[in-house]
């Protein structure tokens, strides 16, 4: 499918436990974001990538590890999950030359 | 002060009623702005995208930029139920750089 999907959609982890998210998107843009969307905060960066082998942290990185091996691909990794990181996950892109960006789907992360 | 301010509602208005959302912003070097529309449970969607100052229209949308004011404005004519959904704004200095500033959000209700 054409677009920007994320995986998995909903999530149930455990204090502690490493957790990675997907995103996938079919445009071949250049960057990609990761944001988490809390109530009262709206959305916040957490990392972004310009291109393949470049990534660089955003407002609130702490916590989290990316990696962008290819264009089309950016997980995320919680790398010891904690109950502060209970959140919905968005995936973002645009080119190189826009503003604009496109967000996936989401993916409700709970840590217990 | 965030650099960005959006009164997240809930606004609640009759169907067919004009909507007007607004937002203020501090950082004067932003050029570039829009609008994103997220129902429940899904990722924020385009809307609207503007550069600089003036109006743009698109069906039953009009986005509104006046950057001596630093503030912008979403009307939204012939409101339908359809309409219902967090609306936010978004903007940026542009310039090739990743920081795109999004606006907490105003949930929207159009009653039937």
């Amino acid at each position: 499918d054409a677009g920007i999907t994320q995986s998995p959609r909903y999530k149930i982890t455990e204090t502690g436990r490493q957790v990675t998210l997907m995103c996938h998107q079919t445009w071949s843009h250049s960057y990609m974001f990761w944001y988490r969307q809390d109530l009262g905060h709206g959305l916040r960066l957490i990392y972004y990538s310009a291109a393949a082998d470049i990534t660089d942290k955003g407002e609130v990185p702490d916590g989290y590890v990316v990696s962008r091996s290819k264009t089309e691909n950016f997980p995320l990794t919680l790398e010891s999950a904690t109950r502060s990181q209970t959140s919905v996950y968005f995936c973002a892109s645009r080119e190189t030359s826009a503003e604009e960006q496109y967000f996936g789907p989401g993916t409700r992360l709970t840590v217990t | 002060q965030k650099e960005v301010e959006q009164d997240p509602g809930p606004l609640s208005v009759p169907e067919g009623a004009i909507v007007s959302l607004n937002c203020t912003y501090s950082n004067s070097a932003f050029q570039y702005f829009m609008w994103y529309r997220q129902y429940s449970r899904k990722g924020p969607e385009l809307l609207m995208y503007t550069y600089s100052s003036g109006n743009k229209e698109d069906g039953r949308f009009t986005a509104q930029v006046d950057k001596s004011s630093k503030y912008i404005s979403l009307f939204i004519r012939d409101s339908q139920p359809s309409d219902s959904a967090t609306y936010l704004c978004a903007m940026s200095a542009g310039t090739g750089g990743f920081k795109t500033i999004f606006g907490a959000g105003t949930r929207l209700f159009v009653k039937a």
